[in-house]
């Protein structure tokens, strides 16, 4: 069973406006997350983390919310450019050993 | 260039083949991760090093899996007798420690024939 869930493959947005991805999980041990971009061909890019001691995490444009209570956490990126369009990865760091367990991610197109 | 670099690119094999695929995680970094995404998957955790020991070798989808690291530094994952099933992309991520930020490289597409 997926311990990470991102249940939109894909999110439309135009340029300018505001883009809210969603991410759930299931195990509240769970401390750690992060946020990754990915362009077809290339790795992943690490964009953003948040530790499960704080509720919202800010770095420019965008801004991670965690909500412990409910096993949820959102990215924000805002205003949205045609440069974020990408398939966005939800990740937790799963244990003592570090690795990550990530959601099946969001395609992000931001129109102009 | 300062990140993690892997080779080859790309791999086409044929099925039964040994391929080895390579990383070269960033220098200083002391844990080395290795995934693999297959079509319309998330990334999928496989195995990690910390200096160069393998802890863990759970996470390998079968014992045609292996991985080795030597001198704290580059890895290599060895897939013996390759399945059309072990066509993936994968990828090799490097942190200065276990849980810090992992930062990846580029990653090898295997197609098995």
């Amino acid at each position: 069973d997926q311990q990470v869930k991102q249940n939109s493959p894909s999110l439309s947005v135009q340029e300018g406006r505001i883009s809210i991805l969603n991410c759930d999980y299931t195990n509240s041990m769970f401390d750690y997350f992060l946020w990754y971009k990915k362009y077809p061909a290339e790795g992943p890019t690490f964009l953003i983390s948040i530790s499960s001691i704080k509720d919202k995490n800010e770095d420019g444009r965008f801004t991670v919310f965690l909500n412990k209570s409910a096993k949820h956490l959102s990215l924000h990126i805002v205003p949205s450019q045609p440069g974020d369009s990408a398939v966005y990865f939800c990740a937790a760091v799963g244990g003592s050993q570090g690795n990550l367990i990530f959601g099946k991610g969001t395609k992000l197109s931001v129109k102009p | 260039g300062a990140g993690v670099s892997q080779s080859p690119s790309n791999k086409v094999t044929e099925k039964g083949k040994d391929v080895e695929l390579r990383c070269d995680p960033i220098s200083g970094h002391t844990a080395l991760y290795w995934y693999r995404q297959s079509l319309g998957q998330g990334l999928e955790f496989l195995i990690y090093f910390q200096g160069n020991s393998a802890p863990d070798k759970s996470g390998l989808p079968s014992d045609r899996f292996s991985a080795e690291r030597t001198g704290g530094s580059v890895s290599t994952l060895t897939i013996q007798r390759t399945q059309q099933e072990d066509s993936a992309v994968y990828l090799c991520a490097s942190s200065l420690g276990l849980k810090d930020t992992q930062y990846f490289g580029p990653g090898t597409r295997l197609t098995v024939l």
